[in-house]
């Protein structure tokens, strides 16, 4: 079946724009987390959704990123007026619930901001 | 402060060696840990989890120890292959803060013929 599907695969965008990266879980899947991976480190989280909300926003960097997940299944983490040190990769992940404990992840998205 | 610490260096190995990863935690209480496996441009896939009141676990040619006294996990790929070449992290969940995975940097393997 489909994997956990991100668009862009790649955004390349300047200093103070704004981005919006999508993530489609897997279906069927409730759970959906954000994270952010540097060159060379681990992926750092961002966020996780239990359904529709928020469950846990707490490694939001900043008031610049945001994240919706209006109807349980696509998501979009958005981020305003972009920093040369926003430049990562952005991964995606989904499992069954947020009880279940594998996480299943994209091939992330890859944000350069010049 | 929390920290997760991987061997930040590759750990080059001949093919049919076992291979030994290091993941050391601090300030945590883990419920689990489970290890992953990333391959360049690709996101991480899940290979394996243990529980804090277990003590080892396998899966094929692959063996995690986790020891919450020293706060260490062992992770082992026996008679490995250049197929296993790849990125291993590890990731820990507390007790705390369900859901949450906390990863460390990870370290490189690279099995040579």
């Amino acid at each position: 079946g489909a994997g956990v599907s991100q668009t862009p695969s790649n955004k390349v965008t300047e200093k103070g724009k704004y981005v919006e990266l999508r993530c489609d879980p897997i279906s069927g899947h409730t759970a959906l987390y954000w994270y952010r991976q540097s060159l060379g480190q681990g992926p750092e989280f961002l966020i996780y959704f239990q359904g529709t909300g928020a469950a846990d926003d707490s490694g939001l960097p900043n008031d610049r990123f945001f994240a919706v997940r209006p109807e349980g299944s696509v998501s979009t983490l958005k981020i305003q007026r972009t920093e040369r040190g926003d430049s990562a990769v952005y991964l995606c992940a989904s499992s069954p619930s947020s009880s279940y404990n594998e996480q299943f992840f994209g091939p992330g998205t890859r944000l350069t901001v010049l | 402060s929390q920290k997760i610490e991987q061997n930040s260096e590759a750990l080059n190995i001949q093919e049919g060696k076992t291979a030994t990863l290091t993941c050391n935690y601090t300030n945590y209480s883990p419920a689990y840990l489970q290890w992953y496996r990333q391959d360049p441009g690709r996101g991480p896939v899940f290979l394996l989890l243990i529980r804090e009141n277990e003590k080892e676990k396998r899966k094929e040619r692959l063996k995690v120890t986790f020891d919450t006294t020293l706060k260490q996990s062992l992770f082992h790929i026996t008679a490995s292959q250049p197929a296993d070449s790849a990125t291993y992290l590890c990731a820990l969940v507390s007790t705390d803060s369900w859901g949450k995975l906390q990863f460390g940097a990870g370290t490189q393997v690279v099995v040579t013929p």
